[in-house]
């Protein structure tokens, strides 16, 4: 059973187009997280979610946003997508320090490759 | 905010040969948890292993074993007796609280490892 998953793996799309990646996660783990990975490989964290509270990273523009249906979903909404959006997305998930204890460890999904023309 | 530092773009490693990745960060933090991460081509970005501040002993997991030096802020990472399927980019992170619960991974950029047949 995939732990972290996400959906689609690809996606191509016009700029200035609306698009949501889904992440799914079964390990019970109570935050979530989103991660963006640039042509360059740097990987930087975009989103915490725990407990229906978000953290933002500050750089991250307000066209990004994450919706949480339940506990095992963190889903990233992008508006007007920009040619500078091209990357790799990558949900994760991790316990959090009020439920008996953190789990140190943050389990990554497969990415989403996100090319905007 | 915690920075961390790979200062080895690329490395490259005969098959059955041993090979020291290195990572150091900086943070003013005394109990914090620094991991090794693997991503292969497939993009899939899986843990390798972690290390608890507080513990002075070094981890290991099979063929990997850190080099945890605390005063130093240095974190390498050791693979013996390299293997084809090790070729891959390796990450190293460290791991800060970020507020309701949440934990976020501040990455290096990353080392891409070549395992030479």
């Amino acid at each position: 059973d995939t732990a972290v998953s996400q959906t689609p793996k690809y996606l191509v799309t016009q700029m200035g187009n609306d698009k949501s990646i889904k992440c799914e996660q079964n390990l019970g783990h109570d935050t979530m997280y989103w991660y963006k990975q640039d042509s360059k490989k740097f990987l930087k964290i975009m989103f915490s979610y725990n407990n229906k509270e978000l953290i933002i990273n500050e750089t991250v523009p307000n066209r990004f946003s994450p919706k949480s249906p339940d506990k095992a979903h963190l889903n990233l909404h992008i508006n007007s997508l920009e040619l500078g959006d091209s990357a790799v997305y990558f949900c994760a998930s991790s316990q959090d320090r009020f439920s008996g204890g953190p789990s140190e460890t943050q389990y990554f999904g497969p990415g989403t490759r996100l090319l905007v023309l | 905010a915690q920075t961390v530092t790979q200062s080895q773009p690329e490395m490259s490693v005969q098959e059955a040969e041993t090979v020291t990745l290195s990572c150091t960060y900086d943070t003013s933090e005394s109990d914090y948890y620094l991991f090794w991460y693997k991503q292969p081509p497939s993009r899939q970005m899986i843990l390798v292993i972690r290390q608890e501040a507080y513990k002075q002993q070094n981890a290991t997991e099979n063929r990997f074993s850190v080099n945890f030096q605390k005063a130093a802020k240095s974190f390498s990472l050791k693979i013996s007796d390299s293997q084809l399927g090790d070729a891959a980019m390796y990450f190293c992170a460290y791991r800060s609280y970020s507020g309701a619960g949440s934990y976020q991974l501040t990455f290096g950029k990353g080392t891409k490892l070549s395992v030479i047949p």
